[in-house]
């Protein structure tokens, strides 16, 4: 399967404890975005690696949020001190730029806190 | 006022019907304009781009109108399986295609 991953697909967790979620994109894809979807609504967009580099952090992402993409290919999520407000499905996606604009998603990472 | 506004639906169809859903986004200076598709508890994907000259695939037709900022798609003699969620999605201007997605318009069809 050459498409998105995203490990784990479930994650149930108790509140204040740390979780990490890990996305690997389609290999050739340099451009790689984190969303956030609650029930009802739509992606709401978090962060933004163009290779390496964090280019943008959406406003949503508080200090206990952080993400990475060492070397330019899979990107980790963590959050830290997890809040019950937290509970979402976060769906990782990634594009081939400036060429194709069509963003391909993974299938989520399902974070349930308690 | 959201960046990009749907009726949430839902949509409750007969089979064979055609059903529209409008969408409209509040930034004039969006450039790229998409409907996506996602079924229950699945990954948004790409159903098609929206052009300026309007477009059509197959039973699908996506339409724009910039002066209004407003975006339309069109089903036409609905299938069981079109039973989704359809995610209006605009471009945020900047130097790289962030997406911003709206709500989401909810269609059930039933025989």
């Amino acid at each position: 399967d050459t498409g998105v991953s995203q490990d784990p697909r479930h994650k149930i967790t108790k509140r204040g404890q740390n979780v990490t979620f890990r996305c690997d994109p389609i290999s050739e894809h340099n451009r790689l975005y984190w969303y956030r979807q609650t029930l009802g609504q739509g992606p709401e967009f978090l962060t933004y690696f163009q290779n390496e580099a964090q280019l943008e952090k959406s406003r949503l992402l508080s200090d206990r949020f952080s993400a990475e993409r060492p070397k330019g290919s899979f990107s980790t999520l963590e959050i830290q001190r997890t809040e019950q407000g937290d509970s979402a499905m976060y769906l990782c996606a990634s594009s081939l730029a400036p060429e194709n604009e069509k963003l391909f998603f993974g299938s989520g990472t399902q974070l349930s806190v308690l | 006022r959201k960046e990009v506004e749907q009726d949430p639906g839902p949509f409750n169809v007969p089979e064979g019907a055609t059903v529209a859903f409008n969408c409209t986004y509040s930034n004039s200076a969006s450039q790229s304009f998409f409907w996506y598709r996602q079924d229950c508890r699945k990954e948004p994907k790409l159903l098609m781009s929206v052009y300026s000259s309007g477009n059509e695939d197959g039973r699908f037709t996506a339409q724009l109108n910039r002066a209004s900022q407003y975006i339309s798609l069109l089903i036409r003699d609905s299938k069981l399986s079109d039973s989704a969620t359809y995610l209006c999605v605009v471009n945020k201007p900047g130097g790289y295609n962030k997406l911003i997605f709206g709500a989401g318009t909810r269609l059930a069809v039933h025989p």
